[in-house]
């Protein structure tokens, strides 16, 4: 079946350094989605990437979805204490979200 | 404004107890999923609705049963739960089908089976 993988599983950085995690699909995707949650918490919808290489830019969050659509990155630039957390990217081919297994954000002040 | 409500949010059940879960969303939204959430293992789709009186299986059906015979509403269901099934089990909606738009999630429902 589809599978979605993602590294790091866990990164711990300083506040104001960058982060990135990657994604990567075994099959071309249809569209690939990005979620954070919270410790304790649930996830929450972050951006949705359809276009072949497509990039999208919230504040200081970067996202793009390669070109053969199999895979994407997040960059966070400079990153802040409220950016911890863990990050699913969750890649679709058919009619639902195949999620990865998430990577762990922690930021020391 | 609720948008997607799970209850309970903690259970602890014994070995071969049964129980329900209820999810319940005031969006209007067709689709409807239960996922759970094991540590390292990111989220994997138990069952899903892609509207009232419809249910599929998704990666993990085995063990769960669901319904839905209320737009607003889907039930996740375990007949006689195992310790395999300790989880948190997060039900999510979308307006559209989930792998083209937005997922909307609960607070999520832990759990324990002993």
């Amino acid at each position: 079946g589809q599978q979605v993988m993602q590294i790091p599983q866990y990164q711990h950085v300083q506040e104001g350094e960058d982060f990135t995690t990657y994604c990567n699909s075994s099959t071309t995707l249809s569209n690939i989605q990005w979620y954070k949650q919270r410790p304790g918490g649930h996830p929450v919808f972050l951006i949705q990437l359809v276009k072949s290489g497509e990039v999208k830019k919230q504040k200081r969050l970067t996202f793009q979805f390669g070109e053969a659509k199999k895979n994407s990155s997040l960059h966070i630039t400079a990153t802040q204490t409220t950016d911890v957390g863990t990050y699913f990217c969750a890649g679709s081919r058919y009619s639902t979200l195949t999620f990865g297994k998430g990577t762990m954000l922690l930021v020391s002040p | 404004n609720a948008g997607v409500t799970q209850t309970p949010k903690f259970r602890v059940l014994k070995t071969g107890q049964s129980m329900t879960l209820l999810c319940a969303q005031d969006m209007n939204h067709e689709y409807m999923y239960w996922y759970r959430q094991d540590p390292g293992m990111g989220l994997r789709l138990i069952h899903y609705s892609v509207g009232e009186g419809t249910t599929a299986k998704g990666e993990v059906p085995d063990g769960y049963n669901v319904s839905r015979l209320k737009k607003q509403n889907f039930l996740l269901g375990l007949e006689s739960a195992a310790p395999s099934q300790t989880s948190v089990y997060f039900c999510a909606s979308s307006y559209v089908a989930g792998d083209t738009g937005e997922l909307f999630f609960g607070e999520g429902s832990r759990l324990t089976v002993l």
